[in-house]
């Protein structure tokens, strides 16, 4: 069974400031992928950021990193330079590669709000 | 042009009825999911299908029924709700076998049970 914790149900952060949203994963499978999605207030998924688990490097998509350190189990999402549209509900999910695992288990999310 | 779309975002209606929400994408996608976010922002999968062959299927009553016309639809129909059913359903879609198999989703349909 997979299992993804997101200990921080809340954070705040100066606007252009960065922030690290914490993400710790569980699995048995030796192949899974990791993903990060933004909740805005009007309610919908959008997808932020991937990372393989064989890849080499921390995946980047503009302001987005992850901070993926396999041996601790961690995918933490960094936000560089914040903006106040970047104040919304971020989820870490995992997903497994083997045939029944395709589907995306979540963790219950941190609440972001980013101060002006 | 929206890739994945649900319709009706809103739905509202009493306990004991039937409904369905429907889901489209256009991204030429081969698999699709039905997610539900309960009222502490929890979410779930409930199905998934490839091809329009049933793949998952968590434990959700038999009330619900998804059904998938072809890859591009895949449509939840609900039978007799109820309160607990009062939640928001998200669809998804992705192509299996790319490695990232990174899921899209619809906007979600919030549906209030009274």
């Amino acid at each position: 069974a997979q299992k993804i914790t997101q200990t921080q149900p809340g954070m705040f952060v100066q606007e252009k400031e960065a922030v690290t949203l914490d993400c710790t994963y569980d699995t048995s499978d030796p192949s899974y992928g990791l993903f990060w999605y933004k909740q805005p207030s009007s309610g919908e998924m959008i997808f932020l950021i991937y990372q393989g688990s064989y890849d080499q490097q921390n995946a980047t998509e503009g302001r987005y990193s992850l901070n993926f350190q396999k041996a601790r189990k961690s995918a933490n999402l960094v936000i560089s330079a914040s903006q106040l549209g970047d104040s919304a509900m971020y989820f870490c999910a995992m997903r497994g590669t083997g045939a029944g695992s395709y589907q995306l288990t979540f963790g219950k999310g941190t609440k972001l709000s980013v101060i002006p | 042009d929206t890739a994945v779309s649900q319709t009706p975002k809103y739905l509202v209606t009493q306990m004991g009825n039937d409904k369905s929400i429907k889901c489209e994408q256009n991204l030429g996608h081969d698999t699709m999911y039905w997610y539900k976010q309960d009222s502490k922002k929890f979410l779930k999968i409930m199905f998934s299908y490839n091809n329009k062959e049933l793949i998952i299927n968590e434990t959700v009553p038999n009330r619900f029924s998804p059904k998938s016309p072809d890859k591009a639809h895949l449509n939840l129909h609900i039978n007799s709700l109820e309160l607990g059913d009062s939640a928001v359903y998200f669809c998804a879609s992705s192509q299996l076998g790319t490695g990232k198999n990174i899921q899209y989703f619809g906007a979600g349909t919030r549906l209030s049970v009274l």
